[in-house]
C-alpha cells in the first residue's frame, strides 16, 4: 500500500478554520484518499473520502491536489469535540484499511 | 451511520486464560469484519479479515492459533485470545464494511475492547 506522511502534531483555536495536510507522493490511480479520525479511547470514525474530485460533507471537506500526491482535511469550524488523532489513508479500491501514525488534533478553547 | 459494537468494553483476566471479543453489526449485514490491535500512543494495526463462512486471513506476525476468528453469521465476529499473556494486553477494535454497500465506501468501527491481562 502507498504511503502517507502527515505532521505529528496540530493546534488549533476554537471556532476557527484546521487544515489538516496529507502528502502521499506514491499514490497510484486506483487508490482512494480515506481520512478518518479516532477521539481519545475510542474506535476510529469515518470522516471523508475522495479520489480525484474535492467532497465536502457535514464533518468536513476534502480538497485533493490536481496531480493527486496530496490533500488536505478542512474542518471549517473548530470544536472542542474535533480534538483527535487524524488518518489519512490511501486505500486501493476495497482492499483494507492501513492506519499510519495519523496528526493529534489539539483544540485550544 | 451503521453501528457496530463490541462486547466486552473492558476485560481483565489471568495469564494463561482465554478472552473471548464479540464483534456486532447492529443494524446492517457485513460479509466481511476486520479486527484491529493499537498498544498505548501507537497506531491501529489490522491483525486479520474476518469472512462470514470461511477462515480469517490474518496478516504477517499474527499467529493464529492465539487470536481465533470465528465469523459464523452475518452480523457477528469474534475474537479469542488464548492463553493470554500480559504482552496482549492492548486495546482491541473491530470494523465491518456493509455487505450490500459500495465496497470503496466506508468502513464501520466498534468502540474496542480494552483486554488487560495480569
Amino acid at each position: 500500500d502507498a504511503k502517507t506522511t502527515q505532521p505529528n502534531s496540530m493546534e488549533s483555536n476554537e471556532e476557527e478554520p484546521v487544515h489538516l495536510p496529507c502528502n502521499h507522493s506514491t499514490i497510484s490511480g486506483t487508490d482512494y484518499i480515506h481520512w478518518y479520525r479516532q477521539l481519545p479511547s475510542q474506535g476510529p470514525e469515518y470522516v471523508i473520502h475522495g479520489l480525484t474530485s474535492n467532497v465536502n460533507n457535514r464533518m468536513a471537506s476534502l480538497a485533493i491536489a490536481e496531480d493527486r500526491k496530496s490533500s488536505t482535511l478542512i474542518l471549517h469550524r473548530a470544536t472542542l469535540r474535533d480534538a483527535a488523532v487524524y488518518y489519512c489513508i490511501l486505500r486501493a479500491g476495497a482492499n483494507n484499511l492501513f492506519f499510519g501514525t495519523g496528526t493529534r488534533l489539539t483544540v485550544i478553547p | 451511520g451503521a453501528v457496530v459494537s463490541q462486547h466486552p468494553s473492558w476485560v481483565i483476566c489471568k495469564s494463561g486464560t482465554s478472552v473471548k471479543i464479540e464483534c456486532r453489526s447492529l443494524d446492517f449485514q457485513a460479509t466481511t469484519m476486520f479486527w484491529y490491535r493499537q498498544f498505548p500512543k501507537q497506531s491501529l494495526m489490522l491483525m486479520a479479515t474476518s469472512n462470514e463462512g470461511s477462515k480469517a486471513t490474518y496478516e504477517q506476525g499474527v499467529e493464529k492459533d492465539k487470536f481465533l476468528i470465528n465469523h459464523a453469521s452475518l452480523t457477528l465476529s469474534t475474537l479469542t485470545v488464548t492463553s493470554a499473556h500480559p504482552e496482549d494486553s492492548s486495546f482491541y477494535i473491530c470494523s465491518a464494511r456493509e455487505t450490500s454497500g459500495d465496497p470503496y465506501n466506508e468502513q464501520f468501527f466498534g468502540p474496542g475492547t480494552r483486554l488487560t491481562v495480569l
